[in-house]
């Protein structure tokens, strides 16, 4: 069955520290990729997407993610966490629809 | 990316009422809209994805005469609650499709349903 894995429930990380959030797909060819965030009562917001062509993503609020079809993964990153940051995050994967598969989200501490 | 509104935020209601979501797609023309209901802490559980001009498709388990969805225009959706219950409290969240980029959703802010 199609399904997107995001290991880490919860993830906390200091202000200023690097990041990263994991996230597995499972699909019999390559998905379209997205990666949200949702504060606290807020709906999502695109932090970015992966199609086709370059595998290293640059996305809003300095997140990149690398899609690896060898691993089938598609990490999201941020080199210097703001507290800001603080929220879920949801990687998602569509085969070629509109029909989106959540994954189980993470949600993110920062400690000033 | 484009803009989706939804109308109320955030609403409460007695039980037994009915209680109606609209979800407006403000800049472009949505010829899909879907809901979806998060429940807290958890991710969002997609309800049913309407096509403008057409029924809705519910997903398994989805109560179509609870949750009444109409998409009368290519603008907007609306989801009814229909005799609301303390467990249809959640959050609700729309999202439409169809603009320029391929697949990609647009979610609306959500709307926060407590039925007392």
């Amino acid at each position: 069955a199609q399904s997107v894995t995001q290991p880490d429930i919860h993830i906390t990380v200091s202000e200023g520290a690097s990041l990263e959030l994991r996230c597995n797909y499972s699909y019999g060819a390559t998905p379209y990729l997205f990666w949200y965030v949702q504060s606290p009562g807020q709906g999502l917001q695109l932090l970015l997407k992966y199609f086709s062509g370059d595998t290293l993503v640059q996305g809003i609020k300095g997140f990149e993610a690398e899609f690896k079809r060898s691993q089938s993964s598609f990490n999201l990153r941020k080199p210097s966490v703001h507290w800001s940051d603080a929220a879920e995050y949801f990687c998602v994967a569509t085969p070629g629809t509109y029909k989106y598969i959540f994954g189980t989200g993470t949600r993110l501490k920062v400690l000033a | 990316g484009a803009v989706v509104s939804q109308h109320p935020s955030w609403v409460i209601c007695k039980s037994g009422t009915s209680v109606k979501i609209e979800c407006r797609s403000l800049d472009f023309q949505a010829t899909t809209m879907f809901w979806y209901r998060q429940f807290p802490k958890q991710s969002l559980m997609l309800m049913a994805t309407s096509n403008e001009g057409s029924k809705a498709t519910y997903e398994q388990g989805v109560e179509k005469d609870k949750f009444l969805i109409n998409h009368a225009s290519l603008t907007l959706s609306t989801l009814t609650v229909t005799s609301a219950h303390p467990e249809d409290s959640s959050f609700y969240i729309c999202s439409s499709a169809g603009g320029a980029i391929t697949y990609e959703q647009y979610f609306g802010p959500g709307t926060r349903l407590t039925v007392t």
